[in-house]
């Protein structure tokens, strides 16, 4: 799978902002997607997910957005918090009940 | 309900040493998953079971053997522990559905494992 190694892309914000992360998959045929957020020392927590066939879905100030044209994934945070500092991995499901997840983006939050 | 839990927290081997990795869930699920996450890295998939008494391969499943006796339980078994093998191990679980395309597979996963091999 894809790697960056130690680095992390890291996105900062402001408190109050809206924050954007963005996410490129690999495989046309996989049809269900699902955002996790991960705080340090601890497991994945499920955010939000979308099917294939849709092209938005929106939770409580999240939105994930899916381009199957150019198989781009993004997640919007509105109002970045403190509490939403964390590492984003998005994942796909392939179609064999397992996800495959990318290398994450660390979001961080300034007050 | 508990969700998924997972023992030990921690554990240090030396190489050479084996140990087991024990996952508990309590919600029913059929789907269980165990991955392991290195520094700055996503998840990868060792292996997976989709019921009681099967176990499938993931992405990386050398150095490692699964069984699944029980629904509720899934454990990772390291035989002969390589530093290679020094990672966090994550269980997860997730419920079937109808088995139609597009099902939704949300996992939920346990606190981690962190495991060193010296």
């Amino acid at each position: 799978g894809e790697s960056v190694g130690l680095h992390l892309p890291t996105l900062s914000v402001q408190e109050g902002d809206n924050s954007i992360i963005n996410c490129a998959y690999s495989n046309s045929a996989s049809d269900y997607f699902i955002w996790y957020k991960q705080e340090s020392g601890k497991g994945p927590q499920f955010i939000i997910d979308i099917r294939s066939n849709m092209d938005k879905r929106q939770g409580q100030r999240v939105t994930v957005l899916l381009n199957k044209t150019v198989k781009h994934l993004s997640l919007q945070i509105a109002a970045t918090q403190p509490g939403d500092s964390a590492v984003y991995f998005c994942a796909e499901n392939t179609g064999r009940r397992a996800l495959t997840f990318g290398s994450g983006t660390r979001l961080q939050v300034q007050p | 309900n508990a969700g998924v839990t997972q023992t030990p927290k921690f554990r240090v081997l030396k190489t050479g040493q084996s140990m087991t990795l024990l996952c508990a869930q309590d919600m029913n699920h059929e789907y269980m998953y165990w991955y392991r996450q290195d520094p700055g890295m996503g998840l990868r998939l060792i292996h997976y079971s989709v019921g009681e008494g099967t176990t499938a391969k993931g992405e990386v499943p050398d150095g490692y053997n699964v069984s699944r006796l029980k629904k509720q339980n899934f454990l990772l078994g390291l035989e002969s522990a390589a530093p290679s093998q020094t990672s966090v191990y994550f269980c997860a679980s997730s419920y079937s559905s109808s088995g139609l395309a597009g099902d939704r597979n949300e996992q939920f996963f346990g606190p981690g494992t962190r495991l060193t091999v010296l």
